[in-house]
């Protein structure tokens, strides 16, 4: 199995819901990742989680808020979005760390209205 | 002036012909990614690479370190290798290793 999932393909939500991303792999790795996608831009990494701890955050505001309940499955929750964080989210994983392959999810569409 | 810069931005070819997407990095590395995405899709890791020369299928991924450059190359273009091609470089050093994107190639290949 070499394939990282994420649940929902599509989500839309209002400012003042709660929403959960949810990424799951099932290779051993022990590395995970959120990045967030706007249109023709490259992504950009919001967060490292290493040995289901959280070893890097890029500055990102609080109403984005990860979660990696176990080596397998990480989750963005989201609260008080601004529609400016609508954007493709993308979760990654890669074996170890360091020097390792990302495998990376098909993404979830995320539209704030 | 981006860390990892690809050229071109955007590519038309027609059918069959041969394609080459340039990247140059400015940074210390560790290995250099190129991923594919297609329109509103996921992004697919095709190479990791630290030095030579890759081959997968009709794809080819070359790196010189010395030269900091690496370059992808299709072969016999077909139009469902119309996607957007980012390298990517895995920055050297630290606790976790980051990837620095390029701006991407947008490659649409004509029937």
């Amino acid at each position: 199995d070499t394939e990282v999932t994420q649940t929902p393909k599509h989500l839309v939500m209002g400012m003042t819901n709660k929403k959960s991303l949810k990424c799951e792999q099932h290779m051993g790795h022990r590395a995970m990742y959120w990045y967030k996608q706007k249109a023709k831009k490259p992504p950009e990494l919001m967060f490292v989680y290493s040995y289901e701890k959280l070893s890097i955050n890029e500055s990102v505001p609080s109403r984005f808020s990860p979660e990696c309940p176990n080596s397998s499955l990480l989750n963005l929750h989201l609260h008080a979005l601004q529609p400016e964080d609508s954007a493709l989210y993308l979760c990654a994983s890669s074996r170890f760390p360091r020097g390792q392959e990302q495998y990376f999810g098909p993404g979830t569409r995320l539209t704030v209205t | 002036k981006n860390e990892v810069e690809q050229s071109p931005q955007n590519l038309t070819a027609q059918e069959g012909e041969f394609i080459t997407i340039n990247c140059s990095y400015s940074v210390g590395i560790s290995a250099l990614h190129w991923l594919q995405q297609h329109p509103g899709g996921g992004i697919v890791s095709l190479f990791m690479l630290s030095s030579g020369k890759k081959k997968h299928g009709r794809l080819i991924a070359t790196i010189n370190i010395q030269e900091k450059h690496s370059s992808l190359h299709i072969t016999a273009s077909h139009p469902r290798d119309s996607a957007v091609y980012i390298c990517a470089a895995l920055s050297y050093g630290g606790a976790t290793n980051k990837l620095i994107f390029g701006t991407g190639t947008l490659l649409a290949v004509q029937p």
